[in-house]
């Protein structure tokens, strides 16, 4: 089944303990990225990558960092979390562009950082 | 600062009815909107997109509705269904980066049987 998964899919953390949210497609998807989800703010686009070794910033990248080491991989990293990055983050990934391309969801993360 | 504007935030419709929900964008460059749909618990899901170059598209019941001198785009769905409950984004991307993304801030629409 194609399909984008995210794991943990829930993380309650403390603030500055370091961890990682990793996302995996298997639709040999060039176009990954990862947007944060928060009441009355919609989605905001944290990073995106348009292929191997290939990442830029979207909206929002304060206090995140991502690789992109293989292709079907596009882990969001928090080095020092702190109570503001409490959201629900999605992963979506398309083929090429995402405007010519549907952009899938993972299914979600939803973070806490006490 | 939110680059594109979402209204209502909520919606009740009744079953039959219209639902409509409105975008408005200043950003000129933006050259790609489509809209969302998302439900309970699940990731957002591409439901229509449209560009510049017409005025409206039609998908099935779903329309979207496009004024470009306005900046303003909005999705109506026709004879809306409880099946149709849900939270809907609208979404812009600017043609010097279709890779970046701004979304609307969300409308949660119920539809009453």
């Amino acid at each position: 089944e194609a399909q984008v998964t995210q794991n943990p899919r829930y993380l309650i953390t403390v603030t500055g303990k370091k961890l990682t949210v990793t996302c995996s497609q298997n639709m040999n998807h060039e176009y990954m990225s990862w947007y944060r989800q928060d009441p009355g703010l919609g989605l905001r686009q944290i990073y995106y990558s348009m292929n191997v070794e290939v990442t830029d910033k979207g909206d929002v990248p304060e206090g995140y960092k991502v690789s992109r080491k293989e292709k079907r991989n596009f882990p969001l990293i928090l080095e020092s979390p702190s109570p503001n990055q409490t959201s629900l983050y999605f992963c979506a990934s398309s083929l090429m562009s995402p405007i010519y391309n549907e952009q899938f969801f993972g299914p979600g993360t939803r973070l806490t950082v006490l | 600062q939110q680059q594109v504007k979402q209204s209502p935030q909520s919606l009740i419709v009744q079953k039959g009815g219209i639902s409509i929900i409105n975008c408005a964008y200043e950003n000129t460059a933006f050259d790609y909107f489509p809209w969302y749909q998302q439900f309970p618990g699940k990731g957002p899901a591409l439901l229509i997109a449209i560009r510049p170059d017409v005025s409206e598209k039609k998908e099935g019941r779903f329309t979207i509705s496009f004024n470009k001198s306005a900046k303003q785009f909005s999705l109506h769905i026709m004879d809306s269904q409880p099946g149709d409950s849900a939270t809907y984004f609208c979404a812009a991307a600017p043609s010097n980066n279709f890779n970046k993304f701004y979304f609307g801030s969300g409308t949660k629409l119920n539809v009453k049987p």
